[in-house]
């Protein structure tokens, strides 16, 4: 299927245990985010990537781990999660922004739960 | 930093009301400005986007002014459905375009 999609939709882990959720899309866009969404956060970048091989740090990164070896996948992983990574995680994709208008296209969205 | 300010929700209207959530920003240099929403269970779509100051998007009904002056970007619409009922996001773009930032979101219920 076209697009952009996460997996899995729905994850219940324990404290300290290793999670990676998958994101995957189609458009061989070059950029792609990870954001976590709280209430009365909104959405907060964890990490980006610009390229196959290209992550950077966005505002609230610790505690995750991304790598991007594909242009189609951007997994992130929680090392160790803690109740604190309880959220909902949206993965998104851009073309390169100058030639896009800046827009993102978002994924579904994983809802994690740390118990 | 880059900032946006919502007004917090939930903005509870009837059908066919006049809608306005208000948005302000703050940023350094000449962002662009967003507007997405967020249907329950879903992730978010763009709805309407302006790139630079005194620019209207639109979108659905949906309208947003970039005001530099005001360095405000409120979203209307003159009739709200029942299907309007949502999340709506406001976000910057910084210089470079490569992220957005995003106020808190304000949750609209639209009564039939």
């Amino acid at each position: 299927d076209a697009g952009i999609t996460q997996s899995p939709r729905y994850k219940i882990t324990e404290t300290g245990r290793q999670v990676t959720l998958m994101c995957h899309q189609t458009w061989s866009h070059s950029y792609m985010f990870w954001y976590r969404q709280d209430l009365g956060h909104g959405l907060r970048l964890i990490y980006y990537s610009a390229a196959a091989d290209i992550t950077d740090k966005g505002e609230v990164p610790d505690g995750y781990v991304v790598s991007r070896s594909k242009t189609e996948n951007f997994p992130l992983t929680l090392e160790s999660a803690t109740r604190s990574q309880t959220s909902v995680y949206f993965c998104a994709s851009s073309d390169v922004p100058r030639t896009s208008g800046y827009e993102q296209y978002f994924g579904p969205g994983t809802r994690l739960t740390v118990t | 930093g880059n900032s946006v300010t919502q007004m917090e929700g939930p903005v509870t209207l009837s059908e066919e009301a006049f809608l306005t959530i208000n948005c302000t920003y703050t940023a350094t240099g000449y962002p662009s400005l967003f507007w997405y929403v967020q249907y329950p269970g879903e992730g978010l779509q763009l709805l309407l986007k302006a790139t630079k100051a005194d620019d209207k998007g639109s979108n659905k009904g949906f309208e947003a002014t970039y005001r530099k002056e005001t360095t405000s970007f409120h979203l209307e619409k003159g009739s709200v459905q029942v299907s309007d009922s949502a999340v709506y996001f406001c976000a910057l773009s910084d210089n470079a375009g490569n992220m957005l930032t995003f106020g808190g979101g304000t949750r609209l219920m639209v009564k039939p």
